[in-house]
């Protein structure tokens, strides 16, 4: 099955720790596959946040981070800020697919 | 630094083809080093992946689109192109292009986007 499950929304108080977690199967995550998180601004292109699991790019804040464990992932943000509010989406290799899956997409709400 | 930008008509007819060009600055597309690809995102929803070329013209396409798309390149002009036929109100989405390492499956790269609407 090629899905990549989010929940939908998550939302946090400013300082607050938030996760967002993405379940994978057989034919994403499971094999090994790594797992890459965007972070997305409405009205602009997703930008890279995380990639192979664990890395972050040059710039990210390393308030963001994230883990990778069996068919799952999951992306922590800490100290959250009003600027973190945007939609977050993980994204893997699928062997059923023979390219990218993305998630649904988790849009973070900072109250 | 690298940049990439889509282009084409923002407008299609239902049944039409929808053909859109990246074209990408700041690097090579010739480079071997990575795969170019196409990703789309309906308004409120999330994102697609539609497939991707590499610089000698091998592709892989999402196999719910496969039957619909081709995707093309061309070194000497530094772009990619994509075409998506018999286009309904449903292909309606931002359309991004993005690069997308060999052996690194993430896109580190993306253009703006275009919006492509599909209506008579």
């Amino acid at each position: 099955q090629s899905v990549l499950t989010q929940p939908p929304s998550v939302s946090g108080a400013p300082g607050q720790r938030v996760t967002i977690s993405c379940t994978g199967s057989s034919s994403n995550i499971g094999p090994g596959f790594d797992v890459h998180w965007y972070q997305q601004f409405p009205g602009t292109a997703p930008k890279l946040l995380i990639h192979t699991n664990s890395i972050r790019p040059s710039g990210v804040p390393d308030r963001f981070s994230a883990s990778r464990s069996g068919t799952s992932a999951s992306l922590a943000i800490t100290g959250l800020q009003a600027e973190d509010e945007a939609d977050y989406y993980c994204q893997s290799y699928d062997s059923g697919l023979s390219g990218s899956l993305f998630g649904g997409g988790t849009k973070l709400t900072v109250l | 630094q690298v940049q990439l930008q889509e282009s084409g008509p923002g407008l299609v007819k239902p049944s039409q083809t929808l053909s859109l060009t990246c074209t990408v600055s700041g690097g090579s597309i010739s480079s071997g080093s990575y795969y170019w690809s196409w990703i789309r995102q309906p308004a409120g929803k999330g994102l697609e992946w539609i497939g991707r070329i590499y610089s000698s013209g091998s592709t892989n396409y999402n196999p719910s689109l496969k039957s619909r798309v081709t995707i093309s390149v061309d070194t000497s002009k530094n772009q990619f192109s994509l075409k998506l036929s018999s286009v309904t109100a449903a292909d309606t989405a931002v359309y991004y292009c993005a690069r997308e390492g060999v052996g690194m499956p993430h896109f580190d790269y993306w253009g703006q986007g275009i919006l492509v609407t599909v209506s008579s």
